[in-house]
């Protein structure tokens, strides 16, 4: 089956970095992929859609500038997280879409910010 | 509208047949999908129903009515493993530009 991979699992990191997540389709060619966030006991909300070589369409409510979506290749996309503060501590999971519209999910990227 | 809703927690016993409902506004969905979470992963993806009727794949079964804005995941002989989140998610959109908008999920637990 399809695999998708995230990097890294999980980060900390003090309030004011950045961090920067990889997700990577790893044996398939996605041009579309999908970044959502999850709190805890509580579904995945979409952040971001993110085609291959055009900028990221974000959902209502969502900081274009603090959440950077770039879309490189067919099989990476990242998401950075800039100036991160506590409330941005999340789950974060990027999603890839093969034709034929199923979306895989890869395995999350835990991020906590002290 | 997009609204998915489903039940939040549901408790069955093992062995036994479950079935988790999810009803959504009918506006703009072309097809529905469940996906199984375990705590602290990602989800994986159980079925995806874009037809009315039902769709069977071993343990697990999933049944939709486009009319009347209805889904259902029947879980079979139920295993301890299959303690989990079962989220039901619309496809929104065209095929190439679509997203899939979420449910906040049901929490199964399977006792012995």
């Amino acid at each position: 089956g399809a695999v998708v991979s995230q990097h890294p699992s999980w980060v900390i990191c003090k309030s004011g970095t950045s961090v920067k997540i990889e997700c990577r389709s790893l044996d398939f060619q996605a041009t579309t992929m999908f970044w959502y966030r999850q709190f805890p006991k509580q579904s995945l909300m979409l952040m971001a859609t993110s085609n291959e070589g055009s900028k990221a369409t974000y959902e209502q409510g969502v900081e274009k500038d603090k959440f950077l979506i770039n879309h490189a290749s067919l099989t990476l996309s990242t998401l950075t997280v800039t100036s991160a503060h506590p409330e941005d501590s999340s789950f974060y999971i990027c999603s890839a879409r093969t034709v034929g519209d199923t979306q895989y999910f890869g395995p999350g990227t835990r991020l906590t910010v002290l | 509208g997009q609204n998915i809703d489903q039940p939040t927690e549901m408790t069955a016993t093992e062995g036994a047949i479950v079935q988790i409902n999810c009803t959504y506004q009918t506006s703009g969905f072309n097809g529905l999908f469940w996906y199984q979470q375990h705590a602290g992963e990602a989800p994986t993806f159980l079925s995806y129903n874009v037809l009315d009727g039902l769709e069977e794949k071993g343990r697990f079964s999933s049944f939709l009515s486009r009319s009347k804005g209805y889904s259902y995941l029947l879980l079979k002989e139920l295993q301890m493993k299959d303690s989990a989140s079962y989220l039901c998610a619309g496809f929104h959109g065209s095929s190439n530009t679509g997203k899939l908008i979420f449910g906040q999920g049901t929490t199964l637990q399977v006792k012995p």
